[in-house]
């Protein structure tokens, strides 16, 4: 299966800043089949992204993403309170589907 | 507006079984994925597998495969999951997650609030 790794575990980080997260996996994911998630404790996950760099219904453009093969990226321009969370990338490229470990991003 | 509502809840002892339920509120299964994805303790997120109603299709991730099967009705917009032979290491909130038409099938974008299942003797 492919293995996403996330860098970094923990981003701490003022608001309003700029930052950029990143995924990178065991094997290229064709397509661009790579989506990004923010996870919020007692909360269900919230799609962010798909297609690497699509944002879903509703996701605002403080949110975009790019990337190829296996090297993706997630920026966040202008951290918002509500942006503290867990982001995760999975792949839906090659079965079975797989998350990477999370990078928490929190604020200081 | 499509709600995903889940059951409670739920205590089990290691070897048996659980069968969680998802009810697509004000919505269908019929042309989307049901996801089933879980958040375990000091985890990430997992994906366990997912259904496609539409082309009788189920997916499994390999270490749940032969423990886990993913079922849908569409005469009541119920989505199932069950897993047996439950260890310990089960534990974990279990949310489900419609996905299809306005984002790929594997990515859900509407969730429900999440199943707690606790494996314990």
């Amino acid at each position: 299966e492919i293995v996403l790794t996330q860098s970094p575990g923990t981003l701490s980080l003022s608001p309003w800043e700029r930052v950029t997260l990143s995924c990178r996996a065991s094997q290229s994911i064709s397509r661009g089949y790579l989506a990004w998630y923010q996870h919020k404790p007692g909360q269900a996950p919230r799609l962010l992204l798909s297609a690497a760099s699509i944002r879903a219904p509703g996701i605002p453009d403080r949110f975009s993403g790019s990337g190829s093969g296996t090297d993706f990226t997630l920026t966040i321009s202008g951290l918002e309170p509500e942006d503290s969370a867990v982001y995760y990338c999975q792949q839906y490229s090659t079965s079975p589907w797989t998350f990477g470990q999370g990078t928490r991003v929190e604020f200081k | 507006q499509v709600q995903l509502v889940q059951s409670g809840a739920e205590v089990k002892k290691p070897g048996s079984s659980v069968k969680m339920s998802c009810k697509a509120s004000g919505g269908t299964f019929k042309n989307y994925a049901l996801n089933w994805v879980r958040l375990a303790p000091g985890q990430g997120l997992q994906w366990v597998g997912g259904i496609i109603p539409l082309y009788g299709s189920t997916e499994y991730a390999p270490r749940f495969q032969g423990r886990v099967t993913i079922t849908t009705d569409e005469s009541t917009t119920m989505g199932y999951m069950e897993m047996s032979s439950l260890r310990s290491e089960d534990t974990a909130v279990y949310y489900c997650g419609r996905g299809g038409i306005a984002v790929p099938y594997w990515t859900p974008d509407i969730w429900g609030q999440g199943t707690m299942v606790t494996v314990s003797s």
